[in-house]
């Protein structure tokens, strides 16, 4: 079974530049999670989404923002880049009903903004 | 303001001996507990976790303690081997409530280096 895949899994951006995350759940999960991993904050809740709605959101600015698509792939967007978006962003599945909560990670897109 | 806590950045500790590794948390509406482990260049893999109607769990070498009345909670692996050396995160959930979809709060992680 294949397990979470995010692409791109390193890119450099500039500031003030918008960039796109993709992300394939396992097989058959229909929940997505996404998180924001620095050394200074941790790993932070951005986003989850059910269904292609969005049922779940942390504390980021608007900038931030994702979709689900109806084969529950997700991608989530930052626009306007800054410095401080250098972050590794990790996505999560989970099957979506009793086990929401554990929840498989992928290897994480690695964003170095300049 | 952390709602989870992991107050050892890192722990050493001697193949075969047991490594502890602690976690506090202040937010009294969680009520499910996860721990990850995490090595470099991969996302964190889930390792055990434990309700809190619970008080222990365990999973071959891993095992999860949960004090409800202290908000704390440890996980144990016996015996401590090289390949466990990683990052080691406490996540916690508001499972219960309905609303906590996808919502894992995580401690800042603890660094595990088991020597041979």
């Amino acid at each position: 079974k294949a397990g979470v895949t995010q692409t791109p899994r390193y890119l450099i951006k500039t500031r003030g530049q918008q960039v796109t995350l993709s992300c394939s759940p396992i097989s058959g999960h229909r929940s997505v999670s996404w998180y924001q991993q620095t050394p200074g904050q941790g790993l932070q809740f951005l986003f989850e989404y059910f269904s292609e709605t969005q049922r779940n959101k942390g504390n980021f600015p608007g900038r931030f923002s994702g979709r689900q698509f109806s084969n529950s792939r997700s991608e989530m967007n930052v626009s306007t880049l800054e410095l401080g978006d250098s972050a590794l962003y990790l996505c999560a599945s989970s099957p979506g009903g009793g086990e929401t909560n554990v929840l498989t990670f992928g290897a994480g897109s690695r964003l170095t903004v300049l | 303001d952390q709602q989870v806590k992991q107050n050892s950045p890192s722990l050493s500790v001697q193949e075969g001996r047991i490594s502890i590794l602690n976690c506090d948390y202040t937010n009294s509406m969680f009520d499910y507990f996860l721990w990850y482990k995490k090595y470099p260049a991969e996302g964190p893999t889930f390792l055990i976790s434990i309700s809190s109607i619970k008080d222990k769990n365990e999973d071959g070498r891993f095992t999860v303690f949960l004090n409800k009345s202290a908000k704390h909670l440890s996980l144990h692996i016996v015996p401590s081997q090289p390949g466990d050396s990683a990052v080691y995160f406490c996540a916690a959930t508001a499972d219960a409530s309905g609303t906590s979809y996808g919502k894992l709060t995580f401690g800042q992680g603890t660094i595990l280096t088991v020597h041979p």
